[in-house]
């Protein structure tokens, strides 16, 4: 069971817009910045969005990504077939055993 | 450019210890953090933990205390993560990652992750 809770699945036909949820708490994503990890299969996670809604350089404005309270949101638009993959939103936990805590991930069909 | 590359695949049987090398290039070693990333077979990341590479101080996630350790050496800007008395339930693919320090609070590097598995 994950701190962070996702959809398990999402899908959405190629050129279309999807959103993928992550939704936490106080502890968590209410006072903790939110990043998200795109993991394409077979291969390790790459940084999609950090601080809430920041791309690193590289990642195309295609991907946004927003915070409110203890939720948090990854958009995609013009999706891509290439798209196809997990993905996993993080934060800080400021509970008693401060860690890093991920969602459960959201894989992400694109039909 | 700035990477982390992570030694190969390895196969222990229960009992054993295992390992797994984390090297960095193309930026100063000792400015990040480095921490340890977990995924079963199937499943999705669980953080094990950090070390800071300036003091070599590690930090263990609950659930990843005693028989895994956390270690570097500086000289050659890499990271180590040793499991001992291995489990089957150890079984996975081992990840490094930079936590991206200031104004990036995230994992922006990843190494490419280093499949562990514990079957007799």
């Amino acid at each position: 069971q994950s701190v962070l809770t996702q959809p398990p699945s999402v899908s959405a036909a190629p050129g279309q817009k999807v959103t993928i949820s992550c939704s936490g708490s106080s502890s968590n994503i209410g006072n903790n910045y939110v990043s998200w990890y795109q993991q394409l299969p077979g291969t390790a996670p790459k940084l999609l969005i950090y601080d809430n809604n920041k791309r690193p350089s590289g990642i195309p404005d295609r991907f946004s990504g927003s915070k409110s309270g203890t939720s948090a949101t990854l958009g995609i638009t013009g999706l891509q077939t290439g798209d196809e993959a997990d993905y996993y939103c993080g934060t800080w936990d400021s509970s008693l055993s401060a860690a890093v805590v991920f969602g459960g991930g959201t894989k992400l069909t694109v039909l | 450019q700035v990477q982390l590359v992570q030694s190969g695949s390895e196969l222990k049987k229960p009992g054993a210890s295992v390992k797994v090398s984390c090297k960095a290039s193309g930026y100063t070693f000792t400015s990040y953090a480095m921490n340890w990333v977990r995924q079963a077979p199937g499943q999705g990341l669980e953080w094990m933990g950090w070390i800071n590479t300036n003091t070599g101080n590690p930090t263990y996630a609950q659930g990843f205390t005693g028989r895994f350790v956390f270690s570097l050496d500086t000289s050659v800007s890499t990271a180590y993560l040793q499991i001992s008395s291995l489990k089957a339930e150890d079984t996975a693919v081992y990840y490094c990652a930079r936590w991206g320090g200031s104004g990036i609070d995230a994992f922006d590097i990843w190494g490419q992750g280093t499949m562990v598995t514990v079957s007799s």
